[in-house]
C-alpha cells in the first residue's frame, strides 16, 4: 500500500487559515486521496477527497500538487470546533483496504 | 438517518474470552469494514465485508473474524483475547463501488470501546 507522511501536530489560531500538509511519493495513478478527521472520543468522519484536480466543499479545500506527490488540506477558517487528528490516506478503489497512518493532530488556540 | 451505530459502547473482557462486537450501516449502504484503534495510533484494517462475504482482509491472526448478515449488518468476533487486543473497534460503511463510483466514502460509527484485563 501506498504511505502517506504527516506532521504529528499542528496549531492554529481561531479564526486563522489552517494548512495542513500530506507527503504520498509513491501514489500510484489511480490513488484517490482521501482526507479525514477525528473529533475527540468519536469515529472518523469524511473531510474530503479528490484525484488530480483541486477541489473545494463546505468543509475545507483540498490543493493537490501538480505530480501528486503531496497535497494540503485548507481549512480557511479554524475553529475550536476544527481541533481533531486529520487523517491523509490513499484509496485506489477496487475494493482494495484502507490504510490510516498517524495523522496530524490540530490544536485550535483561542 | 440513524447513520452507522455499534454496540456496545464500552466492554470489559478478560483473557481469554470471547467477544461479539455489532455494526449497523448508514441506511443504502452495503460494504461495512472494521478497524482497530489502539491508543494514540491511527485505525488498522481488519477485514470489509460485502454481499455477506469478506472481501479484504488486514494483517490480523485469525482469531478475528467476522460475519455480515442479509440486511448488511455486520459482527465482528475475537476469540482468545489478549491484553494487546484492548482497543476502540470502529465499523465503516460505504455505498461500495456501485454505480460506477471510483473510489469509495467510508461513514464511521463511533466505536465499541474494549478493555481486556
Amino acid at each position: 500500500d501506498a504511505k502517506t507522511t504527516q506532521p504529528n501536530s499542528m496549531e492554529s489560531n481561531e479564526e486563522e487559515p489552517v494548512h495542513l500538509p500530506c507527503n504520498h511519493s509513491t501514489i500510484s495513478g489511480t490513488d484517490y486521496i482521501h482526507w479525514y478527521r477525528q473529533l475527540p472520543s468519536q469515529g472518523p468522519e469524511y473531510v474530503i477527497h479528490g484525484l488530480t484536480s483541486n477541489v473545494n466543499n463546505r468543509m475545507a479545500s483540498l490543493a493537490i500538487a501538480e505530480d501528486r506527490k503531496s497535497s494540503t488540506l485548507i481549512l480557511h477558517r479554524a475553529t475550536l470546533r476544527d481541533a481533531a487528528v486529520y487523517y491523509c490516506i490513499l484509496d485506489s478503489g477496487g475494493y482494495q483496504k484502507v490504510t490510516f497512518g498517524t495523522g496530524t493532530k490540530l490544536q485550535v488556540i483561542p | 438517518d440513524a447513520g452507522v451505530t455499534q454496540s456496545p459502547t464500552h466492554l470489559i473482557k478478560t483473557r481469554g474470552q470471547q467477544v461479539t462486537l455489532r455494526c449497523s450501516p448508514k441506511s443504502g449502504h452495503d460494504t461495512v469494514s472494521w478497524y482497530q484503534q489502539a491508543l494514540g495510533q491511527g485505525p488498522q484494517f481488519i477485514f470489509q465485508y460485502y454481499e455477506e462475504e469478506e472481501r479484504q482482509r488486514g494483517n490480523f491472526p485469525d482469531r478475528f473474524s467476522g460475519h455480515q448478515f442479509p440486511n448488511y449488518s455486520s459482527e465482528l468476533n475475537v476469540n482468545a483475547l489478549l491484553l494487546g487486543d484492548s482497543a476502540l473497534y470502529l465499523c465503516a460503511s460505504s455505498e461500495g463501488l456501485a454505480g460506477g463510483a471510483y473510489t469509495d466514502t467510508q461513514y464511521f460509527g463511533p466505536g465499541t470501546r474494549l478493555t481486556v484485563l
